[in-house]
């Protein structure tokens, strides 16, 4: 079947980084994305990627690799804020659907 | 530019009356999504319209939910005889024509349903 998978939580400090991974299988890949959703907001849109290979944005950087079929996100310079759920989400070939993983929440403690 | 915009942002019903939830997407966007996302499920894919047109309707309850899109600014989507197990946030969001290479879906804040 297909599907993307996601560790339900992830614990990290201020000021340190933290890896939230994702891994899938599905019939298709046209990209991945990653989303950010604060607790009662709505998903918001951080990072695409299609090559395999890091993509370092800042704050945000994400990995992925598509032989592996993995990928992550990674924080750096963790802030309070930062804390929220990350969605991982495939892009399938033959659609616009998207294949969303169940999110992993990051908390940050001081 | 406003964003995806859903009315009503709550909705209360009771056990089997029907809710419409709206959704309005950004303009120039030719694809929308309806998600529903609880807890215990997550977000989870309902249907979604390219162009106006229904493309896939593959997570809908077949029996009691409906979705439409009479014209390109808004969307809406019906929930007959709603049940307890309905109540969810459900989450509206369009994106640009595939021919961007980045199917980067703009979510509206949500509809909050609760069905007592």
């Amino acid at each position: 079947g297909q599907g993307v998978e996601q560790p339900d939580n992830l614990m990290s400090v201020e000021g340190t980084f933290a890896r939230v991974n994702c891994t899938y299988s599905t019939s298709g890949f046209n990209g991945l994305s990653w989303y950010q959703q604060r607790e009662g907001h709505a998903p918001v849109f951080l990072s695409y990627v299609v090559l395999d290979g890091l993509k370092d944005s800042g704050h945000f950087s994400t990995f992925l690799s598509r032989s592996n079929g993995y990928s992550y996100l990674l924080l750096t310079e963790l802030q309070i804020k930062d804390s929220a759920s990350y969605l991982c989400a495939v892009t399938m070939d033959s659609n616009y659907q998207l294949i969303w993983g169940s999110g992993t929440k990051l908390i940050i403690k001081p | 530019n406003a964003g995806v915009i859903q009315t009503p942002r709550h909705k209360v019903t009771g056990k089997g009356q029907e809710a419409t939830l709206w959704c309005e997407p950004i303009s120039g966007h030719s694809a929308v999504f309806w998600y529903r996302q609880t807890i215990v499920q997550g977000l989870e894919f309902l249907t979604y319209f390219r162009n106006q047109a229904p493309i896939d309707d593959s997570g809908m309850p077949k029996e009691r939910f409906s979705a439409q899109m009479p014209n390109q600014s808004h969307s809406t989507l019906k929930i007959q005889s709603t049940q307890p197990q309905d109540s969810a946030v459900y989450l509206c969001a369009s994106s640009r024509d595939r021919a961007f290479n980045q199917d980067t879906q703009y979510f509206g804040p949500g509809t909050r349903l609760l069905v007592l």
